[in-house]
């Protein structure tokens, strides 16, 4: 899981709440990522953010929120707008070579359960 | 929409037996990536692939990329009880860092 948290590993919501997941990373990348996972399903992104202070919608942005104040965190806001967000979330992180963007590195989830 | 498809969706095969899975995808790429997922679990890389570049070896794992026919193929070669996982290919078809996932290949390798 390299050098990327996530807490709590598993959280319960009833429904109408707002709930934060917790992204933390010590491998001084610049960019971060939130990916949702249904399952049987690939991953779709919610949001990325690439320097502080700066971040961009995904695929699927509706119904959550992020914010981005220090280069190592990047938490995840599941709103009470989000119509269905009982799923596997998954955060993660790279930076950028000479190449171009490296591979991204993965935290070990939160499942998030509405009740 | 997905960018990537896998194919087979899943594939079930005997220790020491390769193990080949296939991604298709539809715009151009920038890199085209695997991940491996045990289940419940966060992904692993495993390998990325430039755009100018046909195949990348990394242990038991060979990548080709064929940017004419726009797809990509992850051998895995004398295949163990613990390869078993769900493959996923992602392509960065933008050059902004986000990534397009499959929908997977699930692997099982019998003992």
């Amino acid at each position: 899981d390299g050098g990327i948290t996530q807490s709590p590993k598993y959280l319960f919501r009833k429904e109408g709440q707002n709930v934060t997941l917790s992204c933390e990373q010590n491998l001084n990348h610049d960019a971060m990522y939130w990916y949702r996972q249904d399952p049987g399903q690939g991953l779709r992104l919610i949001y990325y953010s690439q320097i502080v202070n700066d971040f961009q919608k995904g695929d699927i942005a509706e119904g959550y929120s992020v914010s981005r104040e220090k280069k190592e965190s990047f938490p995840l806001t599941v709103t009470s707008a989000q119509k269905n967000p009982t799923a596997f979330y998954l955060c993660a992180s790279s930076t950028r070579g000479a190449g171009g963007w490296n591979e991204q590195f993965f935290g070990p989830g939160t499942r998030l359960t509405v009740l | 929409s997905q960018q990537g498809e896998e194919d087979p969706q899943a594939l079930s095969i005997q220790e020491g037996e390769n193990a080949t899975m296939n991604c298709s995808y539809k715009t151009s790429i920038n890199n085209l990536q695997w991940y491996r997922q045990n289940s419940g679990r966060g992904l692993v890389h495993l390998i990325l692939i430039r755009s100018n570049e046909r195949e990348k070896h990394s242990g038991r794992l060979r990548v080709t990329l064929d940017t004419s026919k726009k797809s990509s193929s992850l051998l895995i070669t004398a295949s163990r009880a613990a390869d078993t996982a769900s493959y996923f290919c992602a392509t960065d078809a933008s050059g902004y860092s986000t990534l397009t996932f499959g929908k997977g290949t699930m692997l099982l390798v019998s003992p």
